[in-house]
């Protein structure tokens, strides 16, 4: 398996702009997670599916992000409109069942830099 | 909620020196994690650790769970200058679905 797959790596994109963040879990996994992470506040989880369903998103900032997973084998993080402040490194992870020792584990994507100018 | 803490938060070694970090938390886990982030990457899975007590090695790498549960422990030994990087400590949440990171330890290995 290739692992969790970001696209893009980069971003940069003007404030204002509508940003879209994308992401293929590991085959098999059943949940998916956002993160943020940014120098002042570390890594910060932002929601996660079980299922395709979300069942955590108290860690979005507010109206402006939206995530959704229309299949299992895709997800997206949308900022609109996006701010400078949004500027951080987005993680995308996967993992099977946390709840079992086998599936501990969260495997992370390679991230996604956004800068917002 | 639960939280976890770290410390160090950043440490500045002689390479080939030994290292150590820990990381708290107010509440029990269950299991302890141990993940370390390289510059421009996405934090990879170090250790995991299961039991009360329980001491795990990998390679120069070890990791202890301690027995109140609330805390853990990482070594590294003879350090060397790919060890730079963001050391996380994590655990499951108490319904077992979520993951709880620690803020992380920053280290530097000086040549």
């Amino acid at each position: 398996d290739a692992g969790v797959i970001q696209s893009p790596r980069h971003e940069v994109t003007e404030m204002g702009q509508e940003v879209t963040l994308r992401c293929k879990p590991i085959s098999g996994h059943d949940y998916l997670f956002w993160y943020r992470q940014t120098m002042m506040r570390g890594l910060e989880l932002l929601i996660y599916f079980n299922n395709n369903v979300p069942i955590d998103d108290s860690g979005m900032p507010e109206d402006r992000f939206s995530a959704k997973m229309p299949n299992a084998s895709f997800s997206t993080l949308k900022i609109q409109p996006s701010e400078p402040r949004d500027s951080a490194v987005y993680f995308c992870a996967s993992s099977s069942n946390p709840g079992t020792l086998s599936g501990n584990e969260q495997f992370f994507g390679p991230g996604t830099r956004l800068t917002v100018l | 909620g639960q939280q976890l803490n770290q410390s160090p938060q950043s440490m500045f070694i002689q390479e080939g020196e030994d290292v150590s970090m820990n990381c708290t938390s107010s509440s029990i886990f269950n299991t302890w994690l141990w993940y370390k982030q390289d510059p421009g990457e996405g934090p990879v899975l170090l250790i995991a650790l299961y039991k009360a007590g329980e001491l795990t090695s990998n390679g120069r790498l070890t990791a202890q769970f301690g027995i109140t549960r609330k805390d853990s422990f990482l070594n590294i030994s003879a350090s060397i200058p790919s060890d730079v990087g963001i050391y996380f400590c994590a655990g499951p949440d108490n319904y077992g679905q979520n993951f709880v990171f620690g803020p992380g330890t920053r280290l530097s290995v000086l040549p």
